[in-house]
């Protein structure tokens, strides 16, 4: 079936380094993505939100760029902190559907 | 704070048994989501409740049941409990759309 799938499980960056996660989806039909962080004994939070006719979101620290040619999906984030180790989930929203499609995550390890 | 509660954290349970988790929504919110969250892996849609009704459902077997009261609270059910049902169960709730959803802590359930 369509999925949302992560190219890389764990991610290692340095304080205050730049922090780029991607995420590829397969359904072309998919109209709205959302990026959540997890922090260990929590439900996702909410980062930021991209709709299929933009290519980029800019939010406090975060930035969603959306390719759609390619179906990719990538989260930075600036001058990480400690704070920012957590794993991350892309998910789809498709039409009407009432539902979200999570990725498998990838964890972000921030080490000092 | 996102508002969303849910009970119990922690749950252990024996192959074959019922188990009931539940789910109060944030205030002002009638709409209400179930994810099913293997260690490891991204949450997976169960089903969706607004307003007392089912409003979309996942790949679950029947077994996986559930119900919005008038105060929009919910409870997830599942029966015959299988090993593989251990996981974390997050609720999600929403005013709306499942674009504005806020997740709860989540009840980690093992089945032995």
């Amino acid at each position: 079936g369509e999925s949302v799938g992560l190219h890389l499980p764990t991610l290692s960056v340095q304080e205050g380094d730049n922090s780029i996660i991607n995420c590829a989806y397969s359904n072309s039909a998919s109209d709205y993505f959302i990026w959540y962080k997890q922090e260990s004994g929590k439900g996702p939070q909410f980062i930021i939100d991209i709709r299929s006719n933009m290519d980029k979101r800019q939010g406090q620290r975060v930035t969603v760029l959306l390719n759609k040619t390619v179906k990719h999906l990538s989260l930075q984030i600036a001058a990480t902190q400690p704070g920012d180790s957590a794993v991350y989930f892309c998910a789809e929203i498709t039409g009407t559907a009432s539902k979200l499609t999570f990725g498998t995550g990838t964890r972000l390890q921030v080490t000092l | 704070e996102t508002g969303v509660t849910q009970s119990p954290t922690h749950l252990i349970k024996t192959r074959g048994q019922q188990v009931t988790l539940r789910c109060s929504s944030q205030s002002g919110h009638n709409t209400v989501s179930w994810y099913q969250q293997a260690l490891g892996q991204g949450p997976q849609f169960i089903f969706q409740y607004y307003r007392e009704e089912e409003n979309g459902r996942g790949n679950f077997p029947p077994r996986f049941s559930g119900l919005q009261f008038p105060n929009y609270s919910s409870e997830l059910n599942v029966n015959a409990l299988e090993l593989d049902d251990s996981a974390l169960y997050l609720c999600a709730s929403s005013p709306g759309g499942v674009e504005t959803q806020y997740f709860g802590p989540g009840t980690r359930l093992l089945v032995l």
